[in-house]
């Protein structure tokens, strides 16, 4: 089966930092590119950030609300990419999801969802 | 950064009515626009890629179209599992958008 399982969220002081991680199975994420979601408490869906897969040389892209705060790696050996969040704001506050990339056509789209995982910056 | 104009923002409807919902961009995107089904606590569920290809395992009654910038998604027959919030999500480039999304209500 196909799935991804985000960890690592929890409740976090403003201005420290916090990572999360997202664990493939069922395919070989070095194939792929991923990118990280989040939605804030009753809010709507935002794109966080995203990492190309090896093929497409692993660069990485970000949101302009996290840039220069948040860094997405991955490490295909334990099929496990990451989020680094430093200087985390109260407005960080939400559920984080990581996706899979998928392509038909030359249109992008993300499949694989997993089940989020929440962080709650407060002090 | 392109802006997708979802709507309506909520929607009451019966069981065994036709819904569509509409998004917008504000630039041309192709057809790389997908719809999201979002039930509460739970991860989106991808429902139609590319504007018109249905997902894998998704319900027939889901279907998509485009036009130019303007994107649909039409429930034909509702079901009481289809009451969720429904996104379009523009995957064409960077930042990757979503509408503000549609909540469907059981009327």
């Amino acid at each position: 089966e196909v799935q991804l399982v985000e960890s690592g969220g929890g409740l976090v002081q403003p201005g420290r930092s916090l990572r999360l991680a997202c664990t493939a199975s069922g395919f070989t994420l070095g194939a792929y590119s991923l990118s990280w979601f989040r939605q804030a408490p009753g809010k709507g869906l935002e794109w966080v950030g995203l990492i190309r897969g090896k093929a497409y040389g692993g660069t990485t892209e970000y949101a302009a609300s996290v840039k220069g705060r948040f860094t997405v790696s991955r490490d295909d050996s334990i099929s496990v990419a990451s989020l680094q969040m430093n200087s985390l704001k109260l407005e960080d506050t939400a559920v984080y999801y990581c996706a899979r990339h998928r392509l038909s056509a030359g249109m992008r789209f993300f499949d694989c969802w997993g089940q989020g995982a929440l962080v709650t910056v407060s002090s | 950064d392109i802006q997708m104009t979802q709507s309506p923002s909520s929607l009451s409807a019966s069981v065994g009515d036709r819904v569509t919902i509409t998004c917008r961009a504000s630039q041309s995107i192709s057809r790389s626009l997908n719809w999201y089904q979002q039930r509460p606590g739970k991860a989106p569920k991808l429902l139609i890629y590319a504007a018109s290809s249905l997902q894998s395992e998704v319900p027939s009654r889901f279907s998509g179209s485009a036009s130019g910038t303007d994107f649909t998604l039409v429930i034909s027959s509702l079901q009481p599992e289809d009451f969720a919030t429904y996104y379009c999500l523009q995957g064409y480039s960077t930042p990757y958008t979503f509408g503000q999304g549609t909540k469907l209500e059981i009327k």
